[in-house]
């Protein structure tokens, strides 16, 4: 069952523009969501994150929206660079410390694409 | 500081072999995860270890298993490989536990094909 949605599944822009990828969930439990960025041939790289309690956080040229209502969170890219073109995954995870755990649920991933 | 590694980067092996990979997590990390990364399934937990236990376990056979060493280095096992098994396995390590945003830093891979 997949518990993280994610859209769309691949996505051009032009350079400069904004990019924008959705996340819907369905375990209210989650409580931390995190971006990962994730070039060929490497390993995923956290690249920002949220607690539900903020409706937005932003860091430089990224920033994520989370509609806790909604279950839903998004990231947005401003000023999108070739250099970006990479692939993202939205993440959630349900309640952290030695207890709980560090158990990371992904969406499917966006192949995101930075036209010169 | 360096980064969490996997041992080997490149497998190939036939179905029915059985294969052991190995992380190396980040100085300090205590916990372990494991990922499988594939075209059609994404990116899907397989377990957790934490101070040599497993703490976390996702929905695979139990022809996948793991073990987490003192040193905190982790290996995972597949046994009676199948061609369904060939993906990308990910390691990740983080300090467990310590804050809210423990980070999970993911390793480069190990690229796995079953023929």
């Amino acid at each position: 069952q997949q518990q993280v949605k994610q859209s769309p599944q691949s996505l051009i822009v032009q350079k400069g523009g904004i990019s924008i990828i959705n996340c819907a969930y369905e375990n209210t439990a989650f409580d931390y969501f995190p971006w990962y960025q994730q070039f060929p041939g490497k390993g995923p790289a956290l690249l920002i994150a949220i607690r539900p309690d903020v409706s937005e956080k932003k860091e430089g040229r990224f920033t994520i929206s989370f509609n806790k209502s909604a279950k839903q969170f998004s990231l947005h890219i401003m000023d999108s660079q070739p250099g970006d073109s990479a692939t993202y995954f939205c993440a959630a995870r349900r309640g952290w410390g030695r207890a709980s755990g560090s158990r990371l649920t992904f969406g499917e991933g966006t192949q995101l694409t930075v036209n010169p | 500081k360096a980064g969490v590694t996997q041992t080997p980067r490149y497998l190939i092996k036939t179905r029915g072999q059985q294969v052991t990979l190995s992380c190396s997590p980040i100085s300090g990390h205590r916990s372990v995860s494991w990922y499988q990364q594939t075209p059609g399934q994404g990116l899907q937990f397989l377990f957790e270890y934490f101070s040599e236990t497993q703490r976390n376990k996702g929905n695979f056979p139990g022809r996948f298993s793991g073990r987490q060493f003192s040193n905190s280095r982790s290996e995972m096992n597949v046994s009676t490989l199948e061609l369904g098994d060939s993906a990308l396995y990910l390691c990740a390590s983080s300090l467990a536990g310590t804050g809210y945003t423990d980070t999970q830093y993911f390793g480069p891979g190990t690229r796995l094909t079953v023929l």
